[in-house]
């Protein structure tokens, strides 16, 4: 398994309250991504990295904002949380081989904005 | 902008028997990628197939293998053999060839596939 870790897995918060989520790798590869699984919705790019401290916005980005300090960490930060953002978030990493174009997932962060 | 689209959410198949899982696109590119996912009840996404816009040759992988018609943009995925442990959530994604820093995969709904005993 590749290594991706989520942090928290599960969270409750309030509407209104700043939400960071966490993933760390350790395969040192140099595309990171984080994506909103809703029923009905699959899976929607949020923000990716393409290096440290090189980010772009993807399809559902309004409310969120990201940051890469390093190569291992790719943080996800919603500003002022609303119900709308209830959702299941995956990270997910890539070598950036366009011979292959594999993400590996990690296991998720389950979010919950009452 | 790609769109992945799968209309079929829910599947459901006898154990040992065949299953086709139907997906299609649409893009103006040339070069690209189109992969298959699954997840499991367990959530964790893993690749199940990839196959390269440019390669004519259908992509398999043992009882997993692909149906790639480009002109038709269409991208299905048999599963032969149907085996309990396939059941999951597949999504059908696509990647545009690109160099650079443009690595990003859109996928469709996903097809929710019940194996049944």
């Amino acid at each position: 398994d590749a290594g991706i870790t989520q942090s928290p897995r599960h969270k409750v918060t309030e509407t209104g309250t700043p939400v960071t989520l966490r993933c760390h790798q350790t395969e040192n590869h140099r595309y990171m991504y984080w994506y909103r699984q809703d029923p009905g919705h699959g899976l929607r790019l949020i923000h990716y990295s393409y290096g440290v401290k090189d980010t772009d916005k993807g399809e559902v980005s309004d409310g969120y904002s990201v940051s890469r300090s390093k190569t291992e960490d790719f943080l996800l930060t919603l500003e002022s949380a609303t119900s709308s953002q209830t959702s299941v978030y995956f990270c997910a990493i890539s070598g950036g081989n366009a011979n292959t174009g594999e993400l590996f997932f990690g296991e998720g962060s389950r979010l919950t904005v009452l | 902008a790609q769109t992945v689209t799968q209309s079929q959410p829910e599947m459901s198949v006898q154990e040992a028997e065949t299953v086709t899982l139907s997906c299609t696109y649409d893009t103006s590119e040339s070069n690209y990628y189109l992969f298959w996912y699954k997840q499991p009840p367990s959530r964790q996404m893993i690749l199940v197939i990839r196959q390269e816009a440019y390669k004519q040759q259908n992509a398999t992988e043992n009882r997993f293998s692909v149906n790639f018609q480009k002109a038709a943009k269409s991208f299905s995925l048999k599963i032969s053999d149907s085996q309990l442990g396939d059941t999951a959530m597949y999504f059908c994604a696509f990647m545009k060839y690109s160099g650079g820093s443009n690595y990003k995969l859109t996928f469709g709904k996903g097809t929710l596939l019940t194996v049944n005993p």
